[in-house]
């Protein structure tokens, strides 16, 4: 069974610091990755994709990709109280997109 | 606005009717999904299609059933035969195929009692 996991957390980070959420997978034959934010209630909004070997930037956040590892990552700069969800990790190959349980970030005051 | 709708957004029925889900895009997205989304737990793919008139399994398809006659349209028939079916239901569109990202749906949340 192919996998995506991702710690359940809570992550509680202060406000202001960098949150650093982490994703490991299964499937080798995986090419590209994605992160979705998901406030309670609602449902998931893509905030980052990255298809290749290090890291992309966009804004405050920044994607990491290791094939060889097998890791995603995604780092949230200067935390802000809205950043607080739920983040979703998903892995895909050409034919199927697997998610993970995600990650509950939590950003304190 | 380009986008994807889901109605109704609450859903509730007696055990043993069938209810079908609504979803819409105007994204001209070939590839269209369901999901099933239960408290604290990840997506879980039921039906998808990658072009009109055609569509495929995805790992809970029992007690569920689709049709995909237009491009812009892709319902969702929950039926008796679905043993659990309170849960939040998501759709979602892609260009074409898995490995571009997809969009999602306001969701449909749906209990049965």
């Amino acid at each position: 069974q192919k996998e995506v996991e991702q710690n359940s957390g809570p992550l509680s980070v202060p406000e202001g610091a960098i949150a650093s959420l982490n994703c490991t997978y299964s499937d080798r034959g995986s090419q590209s990755f994605f992160w979705y934010r998901q406030y309670s209630g609602k449902s998931p909004e893509l905030i980052m994709f990255i298809y290749s070997n290090g890291d992309k930037e966009d804004g405050r956040f920044t994607a990491q990709l290791n094939k060889a590892s097998q890791y995603v990552s995604l780092l949230i700069r200067d935390s802000q109280p809205s950043d607080s969800a739920t983040y979703l990790c998903a892995a895909s190959s050409a034919s199927k997109i697997i998610f993970g349980s995600g990650t509950r970030l939590s950003i304190r005051p | 606005d380009g986008g994807i709708t889901q109605s109704p957004k609450y859903l509730f029925r007696k055990e043993g009717q069938n209810v079908t889900l609504s979803c819409e895009q105007n994204l001209n997205h070939d590839a269209m999904y369901w999901y099933r989304q239960d408290p604290g737990q990840g997506l879980r793919l039921i039906y998808y299609s990658q072009i009109v008139n055609d569509f495929q399994k995805g790992d809970i398809a029992e007690g569920y059933s689709v049709s995909r006659e237009k491009k812009e349209s892709f319902p969702l028939t929950v039926t008796s035969a679905q043993k659990n079916p309170t849960a939040f239901y998501l759709c979602a569109s892609s260009i074409t195929g898995a490995a571009y990202e997809q969009y999602f749906g306001p969701g449909t949340r749906l209990t049965v009692t």
